[in-house]
């Protein structure tokens, strides 16, 4: 079985510039969310997507957007880069139709916005 | 407002003590609690579910316990050691919302 990977691992940008994450999610697993992670805070959710489709979204602003492709990985944009978007961006897996919504996470992306 | 709360305060105990660690949540009732484990610079790891129908969840040396009345879940560590140093994050579904809400962790260290 293969876990939630995530790349890149690291990522410095500047304000204004636009970012794209990726994810591959856990084999068997259909649904893929998104989070960012502030240092010494919780998970903070942005959105998830099931079949290709966003299946329900944080309050987030709209540039950050996503993608989930047929094989169940998946892309984060985020647009117009921000100081306060620097973080720990973090995708978890999970499989649609189970009412607990056990996620399966990655290691995250450090992403620093200079 | 709907919220899930753990005490931000960082934990410290002595090897082999028990350690507890809360998590509220108010005006909301969630139909289950999550405990997941997180490492610096990593993603959570899930440990516990209990459901609001359970008193107590047990797994190795973690016990969870789930308190309606008190809205209340503890995650305890038993017979702790030095290699459970790590910050514990509860979540749970608020209403009919489809995602998880994280609280901010509790950051535990064990003393050897």
């Amino acid at each position: 079985e293969t876990g939630v990977t995530q790349s890149p691992t690291h990522l410095i940008k500047t304000r204004g510039q636009q970012v794209t994450l990726r994810c591959s999610s856990q084999s068997g697993h259909n649904t893929v969310s998104w989070y960012q992670q502030a240092l010494g805070q919780g998970p903070q959710f942005i959105f998830q997507y099931y079949r290709e489709e966003e299946n329900g979204r944080g309050n987030f602003p709209p540039r950050f957007s996503g993608l989930q492709f047929p094989n169940y990985s998946s892309e984060l944009n985020v647009n117009a880069l921000e100081l306060d978007d620097s973080a720990l961006y973090l995708c978890a897996s999970s499989l649609e139709g189970l009412e607990t919504d056990t996620q399966y996470f990655g290691p995250g992306t450090r992403l620093t916005v200079l | 407002s709907q919220k899930i709360e753990q005490n931000s305060e960082a934990l410290n105990i002595q090897e082999g003590k028990t350690a507890t660690l809360t998590c509220n949540y108010t005006n909301y009732s969630p139909a289950y609690l999550q405990w997941y484990r997180q490492d610096p610079g990593r993603g959570p790891v899930f440990l516990l579910l209990i459901r609001e129908n359970e008193k107590e969840k047990r797994k190795e040396r973690l016990k969870v316990t789930f308190d309606t009345t008190l809205k209340q879940s503890l995650f305890h560590i038993t017979a702790s050691q030095p290699a459970d140093s790590a910050t514990y994050l509860c979540a749970s579904r608020k209403g009919s919302a489809r995602q998880l809400t994280f609280g901010s962790g509790t950051q535990l260290t064990v003393l050897p």
